[in-house]
């Protein structure tokens, strides 16, 4: 089962813009992590927040984690069209589950010239 | 590139038969993991193996086997393939088995059940 829900599902925007998407999720985590996938191919790891973490930064992407309201927000500034794809959060649990992780259903972004 | 590489990178089966996907994981990393995603959905873990042995299951049927090699490589074994088992099958390679480890997957294998 999907632990997280990305909002929005589909998000369109002209270059230069800023892209938000959120994501929630229901249980207790360790980590959060946002992974990018093109085309349906593999996924690349973008950024992990640790639970005691609030934000992060890394290059023109900041993420925001809010425990109290289980969600956690991915900004990409200045976009470019070669950030057309779709964005994934996943948490990691606490439980010693090692590295399994447990995966949104996805924000599609667009990014148009 | 992740250097994780997985073959075939597309397969076609009739419903009944077995598959067998492959995967090489980065060098170094003695962690793999199996994801399956189906279309318009995010990747649903099926298992991972540490240093040989099953560390963790997701739920997934008994008919969804693994094996990791000594040289950390791995296999996906599907019997008794169902429709519903078409999809895209994702290998991810960690440097250790840790709690906030970030995966490196490879470009997947798209499996269509007939």
């Amino acid at each position: 089962s999907q632990q997280g829900e990305e909002d929005p599902q589909a998000l369109s925007i002209q270059e230069g813009e800023n892209a938000t998407m959120n994501c929630s999720y229901k249980t207790s985590i360790n980590n959060l992590q946002w992974y990018r996938q093109n085309s349906g191919r593999g996924l690349v790891h973008l950024i992990l927040i640790r639970s005691n973490e609030r934000e992060k930064h890394s290059g023109r992407l900041r993420v925001t984690l809010d425990t109290s309201k289980k969600s956690s927000s991915l900004l990409i500034t200045a976009s470019r069209a070669a950030d057309t794809a779709s964005y994934f959060c996943a948490t990691g649990e606490p439980t010693g589950g090692g590295n399994k992780l447990t995966f949104g259903t996805g924000t599609q972004l667009k990014v148009e010239l | 590139e992740t250097g994780v590489t997985q073959s075939p990178t597309h397969l076609i089966k009739t419903r009944g038969q077995q598959v067998t996907l492959r995967c090489s994981s980065q060098s170094g990393h003695n962690t793999v993991s199996w994801y399956q995603q189906a279309l318009g959905q995010g990747p649903q873990f099926i298992f991972q193996y540490y240093r040989e042995e099953e560390n963790g299951r997701g739920n997934f049927p008994p008919r969804f086997s693994g094996l990791q090699f000594p040289n950390y490589s791995s296999e996906l074994n599907v019997n008794a393939l169902e429709l519903d088992d078409s999809a895209l099958y994702l290998c991810a390679s960690s440097l250790a088995l840790g709690d906030s480890e970030k995966l490196f997957f490879g470009s997947g294998t798209q499996l269509s059940v007939l």
